[in-house]
């Protein structure tokens, strides 16, 4: 099992550019998750998913958009990248344990 | 927002030594957890302690909650190398089910 895979593993964008960050997992979970981790700033949550077909903001969600497009795959999208989005990106899942969270392997993005 | 503040930031040791990384918060709470984040990786989680709980035990670590004071603190006993990484406090509370993590310890055992 692979557990909660992420693509791509690092990007570099331009300002204004847009791009998907992909999460799948295969542990038939049905919460998923999207977080950024900023030095010193810890995880923040972007948004979150219960489950397939429903999502909600998190703390900081301006700029970015969700697709929960089945229950395996979390989809995030910035429509149009700024340097303050600069960040390490990671998908989680949650499974019957409340708050025992699973995470993938992270998307280190630069924008700038 | 941060709920837990883990305290120290940074904490460097010798391999055999004790290592103890406290977390404090501010709001009630129904547990809270621990997670290890080793370099260039996602979070793993360690331990959850239940608010009525005041210790729990997994292998080398000990964590305590003492929620009169709203803290907790991790022990990790006969740290070893590969203990290095940062730890993250995450508390949950309310019924939404998702933890509130706080900015991490980071620690490096010495060889």
């Amino acid at each position: 099992n692979a557990g909660v895979t992420q693509t791509p593993k690092f990007q570099v964008l331009k300002t204004g550019q847009s791009m998907t960050l992909q999460c799948a997992q295969d542990m038939n979970h049905n919460s998923m998750y999207w977080y950024r981790q900023d030095p010193g700033m810890g995880l923040r949550l972007i948004y979150y998913s219960a489950s397939e077909g429903t999502t909600d903001k998190g703390e900081v969600p301006n700029g970015y958009n969700v697709s929960r497009l089945n229950k395996r795959e979390f989809s995030l999208r910035l429509e149009s990248a700024a340097p303050s989005q600069t960040s390490v990106y990671f998908c989680a899942t949650q499974g019957r344990t409340p708050y025992e969270q699973y995470f993938g392997p992270g998307t280190r993005l630069t924008v700038t | 927002s941060q709920q837990g503040e883990e305290d120290p930031q940074a904490l460097s040791i010798q391999e055999g030594e004790n290592a103890t990384m406290n977390c404090s918060y501010k709001t009630s709470i129904n547990n809270l957890q621990w997670y290890r984040q080793n370099s260039g990786r996602g979070l793993v989680h360690l331990i959850l302690i239940r608010s009525n709980e005041r210790e729990k035990h997994s292998g080398r670590l000990r964590v305590t909650l003492d929620t009169s004071k709203k803290s907790s603190s991790l022990l990790i006993t006969a740290s070893r190398a590969a203990d290095t990484a940062s730890y993250f406090c995450a508390t949950g509370s309310g019924g939404s089910y998702i933890p509130t993590f706080g900015r991490g310890t980071s620690l490096i055992v010495h060889p």
